[in-house]
């Protein structure tokens, strides 16, 4: 079945560092593939999103790439700041029909200044 | 101004019991979700509805049933409450039952005495 696989977390950084959050993913047909981003106490929010492959999806300085080739959709942020620390999850959606939405599991991000 | 709305945020109760948690979306959209989010944080989908109608039933215990009164409202009833049904449980919207990105409430913890 369809699955995605994030890197393990926590992800411990330095405010002003650079970020790599690894996600690849099996899926019949083409996805649809998302970040959505958890703080604290709060529900999931959509982060950034790519239909296609080779779309990169951006948003607050977040990028993701839609590599079809590798089937990988890893996030990167070129300077953290202590406001991103939280729960990333990568996601996709539409293999096989409806809009259900697979996560990964999960990476917990804790930037310190 | 909330777009998606669930009640109660927490909800605390004995094995045994019988509970619902209520979600509302003001966005107008066609297609509400109910998620439930593990202890480790991990996230999958249990039904969804599109227009009223069931359209994505995961397997779930037959305890657990979904009501639509109209499309801005899916409600989750839960009888017999277990130990193992501790959890955030989470509404979401998208705009239809295709690709689009869905949209989140705060969540319902629930806890299980």
């Amino acid at each position: 079945g369809d699955s995605v696989t994030q890197m393990e977390g926590p992800v411990t950084l330095s405010e002003e560092a650079f970020l790599t959050i690894n996600c690849t993913y099996t899926a019949t047909g083409y996805p649809s593939l998302f970040w959505y981003v958890q703080y604290p106490g709060e529900g999931l929010q959509l982060l950034l999103k790519a239909t296609k492959a080779d779309d990169k999806g951006s948003n607050k300085g977040f990028e993701a790439t839609y590599r079809k080739e590798t089937t990988s959709f890893h996030l990167e942020k070129g300077s953290v700041q202590v406001s991103d620390s939280a729960v990333y999850f990568c996601a996709l959606s539409g293999s096989g029909g409806y809009n259900k939405l697979i996560f990964g599991a999960g990476t917990r991000l804790a930037v310190h200044p | 101004d909330t777009a998606v709305s669930q009640t109660p945020k927490y909800l605390v109760t004995q094995m045994g019991n019988d509970k619902s948690i209520k979600c509302e979306q003001n966005l107008g959209h066609d297609t509400m979700y109910w998620y439930k989010q593990d202890s480790k944080k991990f996230l999958k989908i249990m039904f969804s509805y599109n227009n009223k109608e069931l359209i994505i039933n995961e397997t779930v215990p037959n305890r657990f049933s979904p009501k639509s009164p109209d499309k801005a409202h899916l409600n989750l009833h839960i009888n017999s409450l277990e130990l193992g049904d501790s959890a955030v449980y989470f509404c979401a919207s998208s705009q239809d039952a295709g690709y689009q990105p869905q949209h989140f409430g705060d969540g319902t913890r629930l806890s299980i005495l």
